[in-house]
């Protein structure tokens, strides 16, 4: 089956770091490129980051750059997101994304919630 | 990056057919052929429905289709079912390689 799982969440205060896994299992990990989306409690969704199936090109929403870094071990099937300066906008469920091709992404995980909060 | 234009709700009855629509730039839907869009029911993770506009991923029914035309994506859902009722969001590639979501729209079926 193929399957992400996040893992990593939870609650940091304000200007703290955090970093986010995500194992994949069921599909070759190594082929595909792999993104972040997030989404604040009751918003919509919100692109983060991308990073290419090598881990040799990644891209940030302007939100985040400069503050979170996205990255990847092909030989432990794992993403990574890792979070820093955090702040309470930052608050949200974090999904780890599969892309597919076509600008499109075809399997999530089930998310990670992330408070920022004293 | 300014999140897509889409209307926060539209609503049907079953069996009608409704259309959500999803503006952009020439900056992203209007430049390239790669909008998606995906399903969201409450506390659940979202689903593809449509890739590079108007192509169904297996699994996903005949009653979903997309379009583009300029700016402007939409998905339309014919034959209404109560299993529809969920939040859709659209998704496009940007000129700058990123990602951009619109804001979501609730869909209910009266």
């Amino acid at each position: 089956e193929v399957q992400l799982v996040e893992s990593g969440g939870g609650l940091v205060q304000p200007g703290g770091s955090l970093r986010l896994s995500c194992a994949a299992s069921g599909f070759t990990f190594s082929s595909y490129w792999m993104h972040w989306v997030r989404q604040a409690p009751g918003k919509g969704l919100v692109w983060v980051s991308r990073i290419i199936s090598d881990g040799s090109g990644t891209i940030y929403a302007d939100s985040v750059k400069g503050r979170f870094a996205i990255s990847r071990d092909n030989a432990k099937n794992t993403l990574y997101l890792q979070m820093n300066s955090l702040r309470a906008e930052d608050t949200a469920v974090y999904y780890c994304t599969r892309d597919r091709g076509g600008a499109a992404v075809d399997i999530w995980g089930q998310g990670t919630l992330v408070t920022v909060s004293s | 990056q300014s999140a897509l234009t889409q209307p926060a709700s539209v609503s049907g009855s079953p069996g009608q057919s409704i259309t959500i629509s999803c503006t952009g730039t020439s900056s992203d839907v209007g430049g390239y052929n790669y909008v998606s869009w995906y399903q969201q029911h409450p506390g659940k993770a979202p689903k593809l429905m449509i890739y590079e506009v108007s192509n169904r991923p297996s699994g996903v029914s005949h009653r979903f289709s997309g379009s583009k035309s300029g700016n402007t994506a939409s998905l339309t859902i014919s034959g209404l079912q109560a299993e529809d009722e969920a939040d859709y969001y659209c998704c496009s590639h940007t000129s700058s390689s990123a990602r951009v979501f619109g804001g979501g729209t609730k869909l209910t079926v009266l």
